[in-house]
Formats: C-alpha cells, sequence, structure tokens
C-alpha cells in the first residue's frame, strides 16, 4: 500500500523560511516523480511544484519559482520542499503527490500539512 | 495558462441520483484531463485519467468522457460518500499544469 506522510509545516512569519518533508513507502519510488500541490483555505488546489524520479528535472509554479526549491532523497524515500521569503498568500495545506503510471496527474497523495504565514 | 473552468460550481442531489459535472478548457488539452473527488478533511483521490480511464479501485459509477475542451464526469447513482467537491485537471501544458476551481455535490 503506498503511503506518503508530510511533515514540517507550522506557523512562520512573512519572510521566514520553511522545509517540509514527506515520507513515502510502498512503491518503487525512485521510479516515481514527486509533486507538490497546496490549497489554500477554502480555496481550491494548486500546483506548486514536481521533481522527477532521479532528480535531475525540477519545475516550479510561476508564483513559487525562485523562492521553493524540491529535492528528494531516495536512499530515504524522502521529498522535500524548501520554502524561503514566505508571503501570507502561501498560507495553505501543502499536499506530497505521487505521479500516477501515466504521468503528470497524481494516484496517491499524503494527508498535507499546514503551512501558515502569518505575523 | 489553460484555464479549465467547472460547472456547476454546486450541485444540490439527493442519494441515488445520477450527478454531471462539466468541466471546459480555454484550449484544447486533448485527452489529457483528470478528475478527483476531495471530501472534507481529506487529501484528493484521483478517479478518472486519460478523460475516461477510472484509476485502480474506482467504481463503475464514476464514468468520463469528452476531448479537447470539453469534458463530462457522470456519477450514475449517488452514493452518500459522493457528496464532496471534485475537480478537475489538465496535463497537456505541461509544466504548466492547472486545476479547475471545483464543483461542490451536495445532499439535497
Amino acid at each position: 500500500e503506498v503511503q506518503l506522510l508530510e511533515s514540517g509545516g507550522g506557523l512562520v512569519q512573512p519572510g521566514g523560511s520553511l522545509r517540509l518533508s514527506c515520507a513515502a513507502s510502498g512503491f518503487t519510488y525512485s521510479s516515481y516523480a514527486m509533486t507538490w500541490v497546496r490549497q489554500a483555505p477554502g480555496k481550491g488546489l494548486e500546483w506548486v511544484s514536481t521533481l522527477s524520479g532521479s532528480g535531475n528535472s525540477t519545475y516550479y509554479a510561476d508564483s513559487v519559482k525562485g523562492r521553493f526549491t524540491i529535492s528528494r532523497d531516495n536512499s530515504k524515500n524522502t521529498v522535500y520542499l524548501q520554502m524561503n521569503s514566505l508571503r501570507a498568500e502561501d498560507t495553505a495545506v501543502y499536499y506530497c503527490a505521487k505521479d500516477s503510471v501515466a504521468g503528470l496527474d497524481f494516484d496517491s497523495w499524503g494527508q498535507g500539512t499546514l503551512v501558515t504565514v502569518s505575523s | 495558462e489553460i484555464v479549465l473552468t467547472q460547472s456547476p460550481a454546486t450541485l444540490s442531489l439527493s442519494p441515488g441520483e445520477r450527478a454531471t459535472l462539466s468541466c471546459r478548457a480555454s484550449q484544447s488539452v486533448g485527452s489529457y484531463l483528470a478528475w478527483y473527488r476531495q471530501k472534507p478533511g481529506q487529501a484528493p483521490r484521483l478517479l478518472i485519467y486519460d478523460a475516461s480511464n477510472r484509476d485502480t479501485g474506482i467504481p463503475a459509477r464514476f464514468s468520463g468522457s469528452g476531448s479537447g475542451t470539453d469534458f463530462t464526469l457522470t456519477i450514475s447513482s449517488l452514493e452518500p460518500e459522493d457528496f464532496a467537491v471534485y475537480y478537475c485537471q489538465q496535463r497537456s501544458n505541461w509544466p504548466r499544469l492547472t486545476f479547475g476551481g471545483g464543483t461542490k455535490v451536495e445532499i439535497k
């Protein structure tokens, strides 16, 4: 059974940093791209970033480019999202998700971790 | 960026009724469209990928159709767990994945 467990969320001041982690199990981790998707309170879903299975290719939404960095440690089956220069509009539940076999849609999701950016 | 517009915003139906949800793209996405269900307080769950293929374990009451710019998710007979929010998502315009704004299916 695929399991994704996020951690690292919390309250941070504007301009601050936070690192999210997502520990994966139940599948051949290095064979799949991993993605972060966020959901602001009461709002819809927004794609944030994707990292290829090898870790060689990274992709970002324009809204986070230059501020967020996605990475993975295939020896630990973990994907990370380093978030710098945080803004109030980054407040959201952050989900990590596993790409499907077809690619670029998401067949498994974590439970999410809440990031609140506020002074 | 490809904009996905979902309609209606809210659908009020009774258990056992048929639900028809629409997703319209601002430009063609081919068949690269997925549907998700999100129950309150939970993560989304993939229902349909590539417009019409049910994900593993998804019941046959869910079906998807369409191509190009117009897509439909049909739930043939609503179960209690189907009262939730549904999102469509395109993967045609990589790396600019986008989601629709959602349709809430509520109990009438």
